[in-house]
């Protein structure tokens, strides 16, 4: 069964430094991950996805996150964050098997000015 | 382009009261779920349907009842609301295409049992 762990249950920045959000992941095959995030009292929305090809996936809001299959990881990174970008980020693994991917925990993000 | 739609957005039950979350979506996808969404747990998977007539289980389907009957809705029913109920539900829909199934979530139904 796939899972996937979100270690980080809050994350505190100042605005403009750089962050990077943990995701690990457990599938047996080559998965498809995807980040998404969550305003307060909104729906999810999707940042960025990958299924295969380039390891480096490039997302809306100047969002990028890593796939690294030797450490089944899929970190989501930012240079330069900005106060709104204060929301709950998920990470999500689905298989070609699949028909609902699994969610992490989420992150909560704070930014502090 | 209206995406998932969800209704109502607040509710407020009584324990032991029913009801039904609406759940409609224009995008002609095969695929369509019902998560909670409760603080610390993330996104737990209620019920899930691959297609019209078709419905599965998922991680916390206990207390919920789920119909397919058309591609396009996909309703939520709480037979007997209980507080542990008490979250807020997002109904989702999707399709398998060559990035795997990319989910498109509705707005969230906030629900309150008392």
């Amino acid at each position: 069964a796939q899972s996937v762990t979100q270690p980080d249950i809050h994350i505190t920045v100042s605005e403009g430094a750089s962050l990077e959000l943990r995701c690990n992941y457990s599938y047996g095959a080559t998965p498809y991950l995807f980040w998404y995030v969550q305003s307060p009292g909104q729906g999810l929305q999707l940042l960025l996805k990958y299924f295969s090809g380039d390891t480096l996936v490039q997302g809306i809001k100047g969002f990028e996150a890593e796939f690294k299959r030797s450490q089944s990881s899929f970190n989501l990174r930012k240079p330069s964050v900005h106060w709104s970008d204060a929301a709950e980020y998920f990470c999500a693994v689905g298989s070609g098997g699949s028909y609902i991917p699994t969610f992490g925990r989420g992150t909560s993000l704070i930014v502090h000015p | 382009n209206a995406g998932v739609t969800q209704t109502p957005k607040f509710q407020v039950l009584k324990t032991g009261q029913s009801m039904t979350l609406q759940c409609a979506q224009d995008m002609n996808h095969e695929y369509m779920s019902w998560y909670r969404q409760d603080p610390g747990m993330g996104l737990r998977l209620i019920h899930y349907s691959v297609g019209a007539g078709i419905t599965d289980q998922g991680e916390v389907p206990n207390g919920y009842n789920v119909s397919r009957s058309t591609t396009e809705d996909f309703p939520l029913r709480l037979l007997s609301a209980a507080p542990s109920q008490t979250s807020v539900y997002f109904c989702a829909s999707s399709s398998p295409d060559r990035v795997g199934n990319t989910i498109y979530f509705g707005e969230g139904s906030w629900l309150t049992v008392v």
